[in-house]
């Protein structure tokens, strides 16, 4: 089945450093790749929506140059959180889709972040 | 008013019984996704519904288009079931997006 890759599982970075999270879709193409963070106990939140090649769509309150997001290949998706601060700490999951009406949506491990 | 309301939020049983966990939508949809969200935060597509029932393993999920209700059934319940079970609805614009729901939060007790 499909795969998405996401690297790193967890870091920890020192406030006002920057982090680079990357989501690979390993056997098929990722036409669309939607970013999610997720605080504790609560549902997960779409932060943008890319596509390849193109800039990515924000949600309301999501501050595009903090965080960057990068959607260059089919098969390739970044997101940098830039100059993290604390409250940046999340739980940050990308999901891919071949971006085809039912193909279904397959989401990456997730990447747990802690800004200290 | 949520466009995708689960029920119920939270939910304990004793391993062995059977589960239901339902969702209700508001919108028009392409499909309707079963998602599993294990503690560490993973989350598996359990299934992608557009009409009828469709069954994998213990796991039976239907939708009635119509009323604009689906259900997630767990025959056998086991510990290992243990998550949060979320169901979604993606429309038809052009980004397919999903709308979520809150989530059921599911609890086996051995």
């Amino acid at each position: 089945g499909a795969v998405v890759s996401q690297h790193p599982s967890r870091v920890i970075c020192k406030s006002g450093t920057s982090v680079k999270i990357e989501c690979r879709s390993l056997d098929f193409q990722a036409t669309t790749m939607f970013w999610y963070r997720q605080f504790p106990k609560q549902s997960l939140m779409l932060m943008a929506t890319s596509n390849e090649g193109s800039k990515a769509t924000y949600e309301q309150g999501v501050e595009k140059d903090k965080f960057l997001i990068n959607h260059a290949s089919l098969t390739l998706s970044t997101l940098t959180v830039t100059s993290a601060h604390p409250e940046d700490s999340s739980f940050y999951i990308c999901s891919a889709s071949p971006g085809r009406v039912n193909y279904g949506y397959t989401f990456g491990s997730g990447t747990r972040l802690t800004v200290v | 008013k949520n466009e995708v309301e689960q029920s119920p939020q939270n939910l304990t049983a004793q391993e062995g019984e059977f589960i239901t966990i339902n969702c209700s939508y508001s919108v028009g949809i392409s499909a309707l996704h079963w998602l599993q969200q294990h503690p560490g935060g993973g989350i598996v597509s359990l299934f992608m519904l557009s009409s009828g029932k469709k069954k994998h393993g213990r796991l039976i999920a239907t939708i009635n288009i119509q009323e604009k209700h689906s259900s997630l059934h767990i025959t056998a319940s086991h510990p290992r079931d243990s998550a949060v079970y979320i169901c979604a609805v993606s429309g038809w614009d052009s980004n397919y997006q999903l709308i979520w729901g809150a989530g059921t939060k599911l609890i086996i007790k051995p």
